[in-house]
């Protein structure tokens, strides 16, 4: 199995451009989850699904987020309008019942 | 309330000493716990896991931890440090499908 896949791995882009970052997921795992990690606030769950559902947002930081899981193989993370402090490195991680979770390689998110 | 924390932001050692990184737990119910390992500009890796079987884990790269309830820690260990292992590790504890991370400890190695 290749893993968690993400893309894309490194993303400059200008504050207030929409951003988009992509995720799939191992297959066969029936959860996913994305996480934010920063120096100052280091890693933080954003958002999580199970069986392509959205479970707990309560992470998301604000209206100008928003996460898709449209299929079992694919999930998004949309930042519209993208502003500097989102700069981050952007993980997915997907599991299946049993806990262990497996991390993707990161999107290095850079809004200037 | 279930918590962890990694009591030491950064620890330097020399290669071939000791490797300890610490963890403590908070949590009201008997846990999960991990420790991941991220290199630079890489993601988590896993590392090792504890799941209430075997009290001390062994996990990949010469590690291991040991589960001290009386104690709520979950340390992590290794007898002699490589170049290769410095890196930022984090302790996990897992509840339901809740991941709590700890905020890591960056392990530097002295040749």
């Amino acid at each position: 199995d290749a893993g968690v896949i993400q893309s894309p791995r490194h993303e400059v882009t200008e504050m207030g451009q929409e951003v988009t970052l992509r995720c799939k997921p191992i297959s066969g795992h029936d959860y996913l989850f994305w996480y934010r990690q920063t120096m100052m606030r280091g890693l933080e769950l954003l958002i999580y699904f199970n069986n392509n559902v959205p479970i707990d947002d309560s992470g998301m930081p604000e209206d100008r987020f928003s996460a898709k899981m449209p299929n079992a193989s694919f999930s998004t993370l949309k930042i519209q309008p993208s502003e500097p402090r989102d700069s981050a490195v952007y993980f997915c991680a997907s599991r299946t019942t049993a806990d262990t979770q497996y991390f993707g390689p990161g999107t290095r998110l850079t809004v200037l | 309330a279930q918590s962890v924390t990694q009591l030491d932001s950064h620890v330097s050692v020399s290669e071939g000493t000791p490797v300890l990184l610490r963890c403590n737990y908070s949590s009201s119910y008997s846990p999960s716990l991990f420790w991941y390992v991220q290199h630079p500009n890489k993601g988590l890796q896993l590392l090792l896991k504890y799941t209430s079987a075997a009290t001390l884990v062994k996990g990949i790269n010469g590690f291991e931890a040991e589960f001290k309830k009386s104690e709520t820690s979950f340390h992590l260990t290794k007898p002699s440090a490589h170049m290769s292992d410095a890196a930022e590790y984090f302790c996990v504890v897992v509840f339901g499908n809740q991941f709590y991370f700890g905020t890591g400890t960056s392990l530097t190695v002295i040749p």
